[in-house]
């Protein structure tokens, strides 16, 4: 099993739908959780940056952990078809590395 | 000014050249990360500097050889490459208070193909 599962997709929604794109994990003493766009052969772009459980809002989009339930989520609202990329969760561990999710292909159609 | 930038976009070399991939960023961050990344994979992380020291080597081919001049550089060394090197060479910084941070700032990679 991996430390961090993530669906790879894609995932495919119209223009101006919300978005949930999600990443499970097994290691509970993740406490840092990242979400990273990437666009096609470009370099991840950081999202959001969260630190334990909650919710942060930045615009049209809200990052939620649930430490109970090892689970974290992305939420788009107004989805934009520039919004297509391929987004990864990462998380820290507690030698200060990355664990990254094997990241999930939006398609926004417009 | 968050931005880490990378020269060159592209590289095409044979299995016998040297090469340099080379990172700059002036956000003032300690902590300097070159990935490998595989079509539709995550990054790989390969090497750590913390405040221009090599920190963490994640048992990479010694083909690849990494140097920090000064705490804003970083440069990766690549000698006698096999093709399935070929991926998107990442760089990343970020703060280093205590060593490293989780936020890492990415730049836009290098994408090598070795023939």
């Amino acid at each position: 099993q991996k430390e961090v599962e993530q669906d790879p997709g894609p995932l495919s929604v119209p223009e101006g739908a919300i978005v949930s794109l999600n990443c499970t994990y097994s290691n509970s003493a993740f406490q840092y959780f990242m979400w990273y766009r990437q666009y096609s052969r470009k370099g991840p772009e950081l999202l959001m940056y969260t630190y334990s459980s909650g919710n942060k809002e930045d615009g049209r989009f809200t990052a939620q952990v649930d430490k109970s339930s090892k689970y974290i989520s992305l939420f788009i609202r107004d989805s934009q078809p520039s919004d297509s990329a391929t987004y990864l969760c990462a998380m820290g561990d507690s030698n200060y590395q990355l664990i990254w999710g094997a990241g999930t292909k939006l398609i926004i159609k417009p | 000014d968050t931005e880490v930038t990378q020269t060159p976009k592209h590289l095409v070399m044979g299995m016998t050249n040297k090469k340099s991939l080379k990172c700059e960023q002036h956000m003032g961050h300690r902590a300097m990360y070159w990935y490998k990344q595989k079509a539709k994979k995550p990054p790989e992380l390969m090497f750590v500097y913390s405040y221009e020291k090599l920190s963490i080597n994640e048992s990479v081919p010694s083909r690849f050889s990494p140097e920090c001049p000064n705490s804003s550089l970083l440069n990766l060394h690549l000698h006698a490459l096999q093709p399935e090197d070929s991926a998107l060479y990442l760089c990343a910084s970020s703060q280093a208070w205590t060593g490293y941070s989780y936020e890492q700032y990415f730049g836009p990679g290098t994408r090598l193909t070795v023939t």
